[in-house]
């Protein structure tokens, strides 16, 4: 079945725009998580949503970054006024329950 | 708070060697253990997993047993090939509350032939 989908793969951004990133989870997952890897170092947790509701937003490094899931299935991270150090691949996942966590390819964010 | 430190790469083997990735975590209680996988090119991918002490989790040849004796979860293969060449990611899952994965920084293998 189809999994973790991403959009854009790539987003190229001048500092102080806002950009948005969106996920498709896999189909029936109740669970969704946004991730941020910067390069050489291993996923940093953001946000977790259980259905529509944000169960743990103790990641999300300032309130620049917002995250949405409003029907419970593909989820939109915002940031605002963009800054060069947000650069880094954000990363999605979706699970059922608590189960394994299925990341998607993930979106390449570059702030010039 | 909660945080796993694992061997720095890169590390580089000839295939059919013997392969050791070292992985410690600090949590309370009792948390469920990772290893994922990032191959060239593509997303990261469960490779195996662990749930409470002294479990092995086991996949594609490779092997990590949750100790807890010493919060230890090392990633062990006895031949390696050159299509293992990838990142390796260890990471917990904390006991209760959130399901936030937490990551280590990642060990890059390339494999020789």
């Amino acid at each position: 079945g189809a999994g973790v989908s991403q959009t854009p793969s790539n987003k190229v951004t001048e500092k102080g725009k806002y950009v948005e990133l969106r996920c498709d989870p896999i189909s029936g997952h109740t669970a969704l998580y946004w991730y941020r890897q910067s390069l050489g170092q291993g996923p940093e947790f953001l946000i977790y949503f259980q259905g529509t509701g944000a169960a743990d937003d103790s990641g999300l490094p300032n309130d620049r970054f917002f995250a949405v899931r409003p029907e419970g299935s593909v989820s939109t991270l915002k940031i605002q006024r963009t800054e060069r150090g947000d650069s880094a691949v954000y990363l999605c996942a979706s699970s059922f329950a608590q189960e394994t966590q299925y990341f998607g390819p993930g979106t390449r964010l570059l702030v010039l | 708070g909660d945080s796993v430190t694992q061997m720095e790469g890169p590390v580089t083997l000839s295939e059919e060697a013997f392969l050791t990735i070292n992985c410690t975590y600090t949590a309370t209680g009792y948390p469920s253990l990772f290893w994922y996988v990032q191959y060239p090119g593509e997303g990261l991918q469960l490779l195996l997993k662990a749930t409470k002490a002294d479990d092995k989790g086991s996949n594609k040849g490779f092997e990590a047993t949750y100790r807890k004796e010493t919060t230890s979860f090392h990633l062990e293969k006895g031949s390696v090939q050159v299509s293992d060449s990838a990142v390796y990611f260890c990471a917990l899952r904390g006991q209760g509350g959130s399901e936030k994965l937490v990551f280590g920084k990642g060990t890059k293998l390339t494999v020789n032939p």
